[in-house]
């Protein structure tokens, strides 16, 4: 099983909400990722979590709060997005040691900020 | 900051030839590579990972290495129309550590029936 479900597929929200994006994984991997594209965009790193714990934090802006209540969950916490924000939202997973690099990713969140 | 370039294409091949996908990276240093896959509109579907010099077969697919000249490859044998997508080159942000991957700008390839 390689499968990392993400939901919702799609999220339409208001500059003044709050929303989250959830992401879910049962492959036993200790690293999760959030990535956000852009239309014709090659995937950007956001976030790392390797063991629960938020390793990497690509100097994201605060109006996006990442967390990882297990090994098998991630949440991607939005509030108070600009339009400029809407993008398709990846999160994917490796498992350890050389494997770490194999990213293995979710369908996607297709964010619109309106 | 590593980079990964890729030609943009549009890529056109005919229908059962082979399509040729080229990638060049800037850190002498990087070990492992992988190209992904993507639909329009779908997430990146890891199709080919790399790590030594030499060829990579895996069904129609080839991924070739050549570290000395900073180059990794994909070939596609006997296209197929489900083989239009964008192929993403990319490589670790470090050596084993859970860093991510650095992606190049990808690749759209079109096959023509």
């Amino acid at each position: 099983d390689t499968e990392v479900t993400q939901t919702p597929k799609h999220l339409v929200m208001g500059m003044t909400n709050k929303k989250s994006l959830k992401c879910e994984q049962h492959m036993g991997h200790r690293a999760m990722y959030w990535y956000k594209q852009k239309a014709k965009k090659p995937p950007e790193l956001m976030f790392v979590y390797s063991y629960e714990k938020l390793s990497i934090n690509e100097s994201v802006p605060s109006r996006f709060s990442p967390e990882c209540p297990n090994s098998s969950l991630l949440n991607l916490h939005l509030h108070a997005l600009q339009p400029e924000d809407s993008a398709l939202y990846l999160c994917a997973s490796s498992q350890g040691a050389r494997d770490n690099e194999k990213l293995f990713f979710g369908s996607g969140t297709q964010l619109s900020v309106l | 900051q590593k980079e990964v370039e890729q030609n943009s294409g549009p890529l056109s091949v005919p229908e059962g030839a082979i399509a040729s996908l080229n990638c060049t990276y800037s850190d002498r240093v990087s070990q492992s590579f992988f190209w992904y896959r993507q639909y329009s509109g779908k997430s990146p579907e890891l199709i080919m990972s790399i790590y030594s010099n030499g060829d990579k077969e895996d069904g129609r697919f080839t991924a070739q290495l050549n570290k000395a000249s900073q180059y990794v490859s994909l070939l596609i044998r006997d296209s197929q129309p489900s083989d239009s997508a964008t192929y993403l080159c990319a490589v670790p942000d470090s050596g084993g550590g859970a860093d991510g991957l650095t992606f190049g700008k990808g690749t759209h390839l079109i096959i023509q029936p």
